[in-house]
This record gives C-alpha cells, structure tokens and sequence, in this order.
C-alpha cells in the first residue's frame, strides 16, 4: 500500500515552454502533497505544500508564479514549471501523506527529471 | 526555520562492520524522526522512523536512536552488505507543520 506515482518520469523541453508534472496517489486519499526540488548530489528542498481544495504554501525563496501547484482532489497534484530555463533543470519529486493509518508519514514519488535545453 | 546538520557527509566501511550516521536538529518541535534511503536517480525510501516518546527503535540490521535534549538521532546499520551503499537522508518534522527538512546526506559505500 501507499503508492505515489508521477507522470512523466523524464521531460526535455525548450527553454520558454511550460512543463506540467502530475503526482498521484494510488492507493490512499492525500490531505497533504508536497514538491521537492533535487539538483545533482544534492538534498531534496521542500519547494511548496499543497493541501486538497486549497491554495498551495510556498517556502521562502520559491516563486509561486513561475512554480504552479494545483491540488484539485484528495489523489491527484500537479506542479507546472511556467516559462522554464535551464536553470530550473532539476529532479523534482513528489511526496504525499494521508489520512488515519498512514498519518505523518510521507511517500514518496518515483520523481520526474527535467531537462531545459 | 529548521536547521538540520548530518554527518558525515561520506562514509566507507568494509562489508560486515557496522555504520553510523549522526543527524543534529535545532527545532525543539520536531517530533518526528525519519530516516530515508536513495539509491542514484530514485526516490527516497524510509527505511525506519522514530517518534519522540521513544529512544531507540530496531527493525533487523537497522536502528535509529534519538536523545531529544541535545536534539540529535542517530541511524546504525549493522552487519553492512554492499546493497546497503547509498546516500541516507535525516529529514526530522515538526508534525503540526508536517514538513520534512532534509540533511545534506552521507554517501555510504560498503566495499565487498
């Protein structure tokens, strides 16, 4: 149980263009989702939470223009990198924690890896 | 914010000794103490956790210790296996925030 899948699991993309990465839930309801943001042999850095119904909370630092994080539905969130340049290249990876049995504990996703050329 | 320190940042040991990675937190409203596993270009898996009414907890090779005065838990592996090279992540949470704050990692490699 508690399987947290992504879509796509790599994208290349022109510098410009807009990339939209999916994060769902499988097996369980998600109150809670959070994006992370992974550059090479480095650590993951919380990017923004995001509850289901509500505006997402971004950490210092992190545009929410350029970073939009949508959580429509207790198993589905999606991040959109607006206008992305090569410098947001990076491994950005999901996770999601839930409702009673599961409760604090954050699954991750497999993650998905973008390339701004 | 959470300030969290891990070391060491790389590790070697020979297959069958034991490891030892220290994680020291300054939140005092951290309460909940996981460590992960990531192997190279996958996600991280916890690999055990512990929560902050408790001072030691063991599953099989692998144990996580946590002294919530000095705000420092350790994770030990036992017995290393060449399987168990990977960078292993701290990421303590205040769990009214329910946000993880990630070390920096330790590079275990374990030389068969």
């Amino acid at each position: 149980g508690a399987v947290v899948s992504q879509h796509p699991s790599w994208v290349i993309c022109k510098s410009g263009t807009s990339v939209k990465i999916e994060c769902r839930s499988l097996d369980f309801q998600a109150t809670t989702m959070f994006w992370y943001r992974q550059f090479p042999k480095q650590s993951l850095m919380l990017m923004a939470t995001s509850n289901e119904g509500s505006k997402a909370t971004y950490e210092q630092g992190v545009e929410k223009d350029k970073f939009l994080i949508n959580h429509a539905s207790l198993t589905l969130s999606t991040l959109t990198v607006t206008s992305a340049h090569p410098e947001d290249s990076s491994f950005y990876i999901c996770s999601a924690s839930g409702l009673a049995g599961i409760g604090d504990t954050q699954y991750f996703g497999p993650g998905t890896r973008l390339t701004v050329l | 914010g959470e300030n969290v320190e891990q070391h060491p940042s790389t590790l070697s040991v020979q297959e069958g000794d034991s490891a030892v990675i220290k994680c020291t937190y300054s939140d005092s409203a951290s309460n909940y103490f996981p460590w992960y596993k990531q192997e190279l270009g996958k996600r991280p898996q916890l690999i055990i956790d512990i929560r902050s009414n408790v001072g030691e907890k063991k599953d099989q090779r692998i144990a996580v210790t946590l002294n919530k005065t000095a705000k420092h838990f350790s994770l030990h592996i036992t017995e290393t296996q060449p399987e168990d090279s990977a960078v292993y992540f701290c990421a303590p949470m205040d769990t009214g925030r329910r946000a993880l704050t990630f070390g920096s990692g330790t590079r275990l490699q374990v030389q068969p």
